[in-house]
């Protein structure tokens, strides 16, 4: 069973372009979730897809924006891109539930931010 | 407030030895999940042991187990026969109630393994 597949792994920017992150779910999974880790902040939250809906949302700027897709897909997208968002942004899916189920995360993406 | 707690930035252990990961959390939910991840240099964030609150027994994966204290807010790694491989980030996390996806993350201990 393939796990989560995310695309591309590594990626160089500059300032005030933007970018955008793919991620394929485990087969069968329906909600994804996504992460920011930084070497200062650690991993933090930055939203949850479930059917195509956003159903969690952590504290980043509108910048940061996500969509699912009817196949479980899930891309990721920031605008304006700032010295600030270098970082691993990890992708995670699960089953459905919101009170059940492991969450399995892909391999990341790494963005730099020139 | 710090919600997940790891007071060990680094750990060594001996190869062959078991070693304790320290969580601590912070939650007023009765309901919510307590999870490890293994995170080697590559960065992929490995899944390895779940405890869900209401669990009555200590889950156990393999060589890992968690050592559940819900009176005193803890979750410990416990890993049985450290190998060379478990060298990585480990961290703890924590799902509240009806979080779903959302999970908060501790800010993981370093563990290297020493032959």
């Amino acid at each position: 069973k393939a796990g989560v597949t995310q695309t591309p792994r590594y990626l160089i920017k500059t300032r005030g372009q933007q970018v955008t992150l793919s991620c394929s779910p485990i087969s069968g999974h329906r909600s994804v979730s996504w992460y920011q880790q930084t070497p200062g902040q650690g991993l933090q939250f930055l939203f949850e897809y479930f059917s195509e809906t956003q159903r969690n949302k952590g504290n980043f700027p509108g910048r940061f924006s996500g969509r699912q897709f009817s196949n479980s897909r899930s891309e990721m997208n920031v605008s304006t891109l700032e010295l600030g968002d270098s970082a691993l942004y990890l992708c995670a899916s699960s089953l459905a539930g919101a009170n059940t189920g492991e969450l399995f995360f892909g391999e990341g993406s790494r963005l730099t931010v020139l | 407030a710090q919600k997940i707690t790891q007071t060990q930035p680094g750990m060594f252990v001996q190869e062959k030895e078991a070693v304790t990961l320290d969580c601590t959390y912070d939650t007023s939910d009765q309901s919510y999940g307590l999870f490890w991840y293994k995170q080697p240099s590559s960065g992929e964030m490995i899944f390895l042991i779940y405890q869900g609150s209401y669990d009555e027994q200590n889950a156990t994966e393999g060589r890992y187990s968690l050592n559940f204290q819900k009176a005193r807010k803890s979750a410990n790694l416990v890993i049985s026969a450290s190998q060379l491989g478990d060298s990585a980030m480990y961290f703890c996390a924590m799902r509240e109630n009806n979080q779903g996806g959302k999970l908060i993350f501790g800010q993981g201990t370093e563990l290297s393994v020493k032959p």
